[in-house]
């Protein structure tokens, strides 16, 4: 079965901070991955997605996510934090090749930006 | 493009009484999901559509759950005979037509809380 894995439930750092939020997934079979963002109390906003092409891609907030094929990871980074990123990051797989169309997602990660 | 709406945002029901929830997807998409969040968790896939046809559910989906969407437009989902398991947020969202990366997009959520 797939699955995807995010080790860290929390990640506390400072403002102006980088932070890495790690994902990783499990599939035998091509993948679109996305990393979504809650924010409190509202729902799920798509935050960047690979489909193909450039392995690295960009949000039009400062985060960026690596595709690495041969570890199976899509880490999202950030070079520099701001308070208001603090919310949860949900990384999710779409499996191409009997996957159905349904979102896979990791159990998320909290992201608590201090000042 | 208002963006995918929920309704009701919050729903308090006992033990034994049927539900129902609305999702008015984003106007041109011709998928709609439904997925479940339970605290600490990621959204877990229930039930997919293409227009009107129910396509896929997931093993989640018990018989005392039961999702329309008669006209291809807006759906609703119908929880029978409540059980405090049930007491989750749930998730519509829509994505655009095959070919367009099926990223989803999702709405604010229904938080039930069965007492």
């Amino acid at each position: 079965a797939q699955s995807v894995t995010q080790l860290d439930s929390q990640v506390p750092v400072f403002e102006e901070a980088p932070v890495e939020l790690r994902c990783n997934y499990s599939s035998s079979v091509s993948v679109y991955l996305f990393w979504y963002v809650q924010y409190p109390n509202q729902g799920l906003q798509l935050l960047l997605k690979y489909l193909s092409g450039s392995t690295l891609v960009e949000s039009i907030n400062g985060f960026e996510a690596e595709f690495n094929k041969s570890q199976t990871s899509f880490h999202l980074r950030k070079p520099s934090v701001h308070i208001s990123d603090t919310a949860e990051y949900f990384c999710a797989v779409h499996i191409l090749t009997g996957g159905g169309n349904k979102l896979t997602f990791g159990t998320g990660t909290q992201l608590k930006v201090e000042l | 493009d208002t963006g995918v709406s929920q309704d009701p945002r919050h729903k308090i029901t006992k033990r034994g009484q049927n539900v129902t929830f609305r999702c008015d997807p984003i106007s041109e998409h011709n998928r709609l999901y439904w997925y479940r969040q339970t605290l600490g968790q990621g959204p877990e896939f229930l039930t997919y559509f293409q227009n009107e046809a129910q396509l896929e559910k997931s093993r989640l989906l018990s018989d005392r759950f039961s999702a329309e969407r008669p006209k291809g437009s807006f759906s609703t989902l119908e929880i029978q005979r409540t059980e405090q398991g049930d007491s989750a947020m749930y998730l519509c969202a829509s994505s655009p037509v095959e070919g367009r990366g099926y990223e989803q997009y999702f709405g604010p959520g229904t938080r039930l809380t069965v007492t």
